[in-house]
């Protein structure tokens, strides 16, 4: 069966500093991959998706980026994060493009 | 304009019961699929149930039922014998048919709480 994981669980980092986030799919080849970041009492916001290696596309232009080194793994990065970037940080996997979404257990990010 | 629409912030119901947690959307598309989510606590996203706009029937996923109405680009979710465990946010999504963009649109969410 197909299992997504998200590293780390819960994250506290000062203005400015950097950040990586990072998402493993496993059981599944070639998947869709979604970055999602989620306000406080909000719905979820599309940042990045990408349809594979190498391929992402960016929804909302800020100073996060996203890579896709392999098949499987999809990383969230900044240079610099500001206050604006706390948030629950979600990313999913589908199959297809239009087929449900899956999603990892999330990353809570708080930037102070 | 919103392109999914959940007018329920906060919902009630008595466990047992059924619930209705309404949801509006707004495309041009003919073809397009509409999701429904559940968030506990936790913070996990959990997919429950798929409709897709040439399905004539109602999507039903066992106590999940989607009470689609085209016209009314309506897409209620229907949540019988309520449990206590059901007590979330319920985030409605649509993914528009259209080949460009990778868009899933989401609603701001409803909570539900199940009373004992």
């Amino acid at each position: 069966s197909q299992t997504i994981h998200q590293w780390p669980a819960t994250l506290v980092q000062p203005v400015g500093s950097p950040l990586s986030l990072e998402c493993t799919v496993e059981g599944t080849s070639n998947p869709n991959l979604y970055w999602y970041r989620q306000a406080a009492g909000r719905g979820l916001q599309l940042l990045f998706y990408s349809v594979g290696i190498g391929q992402i596309s960016s929804e909302v232009p800020q100073n996060l980026s996203a890579s896709r080194p392999q098949d499987r793994q999809f990383i969230l990065s900044s240079k610099k994060l500001l206050l604006s970037d706390s948030g629950f940080y979600l990313c999913a996997w589908s199959v297809l493009r239009n087929s449900e979404q899956y999603f990892g257990p999330g990353t809570r990010l708080t930037v102070t | 304009a919103q392109k999914i629409t959940q007018t329920q912030p906060g919902m009630f119901v008595q466990e047992k019961e059924a619930v209705t947690l309404d949801c509006t959307y707004d495309t041009s598309d003919q073809s397009y699929g509409l999701f429904w989510y559940k968030q506990p606590s936790s913070g996990e996203m959990i997919f429950l149930i798929y409709q897709g706009s040439y399905d004539e029937q109602n999507a039903t996923e066992g106590r999940y039922s989607l009470n689609f109405q085209k016209a009314r680009k309506s897409a209620n979710l229907v949540i019988s014998a309520s449990q206590l465990g059901d007590s979330a946010m319920y985030f409605c999504a649509m993914r528009e048919g259209s080949n460009t963009g990778n868009q899933f649109y989401f609603g701001t969410g409803t909570s539900l709480t199940v009373i004992p």
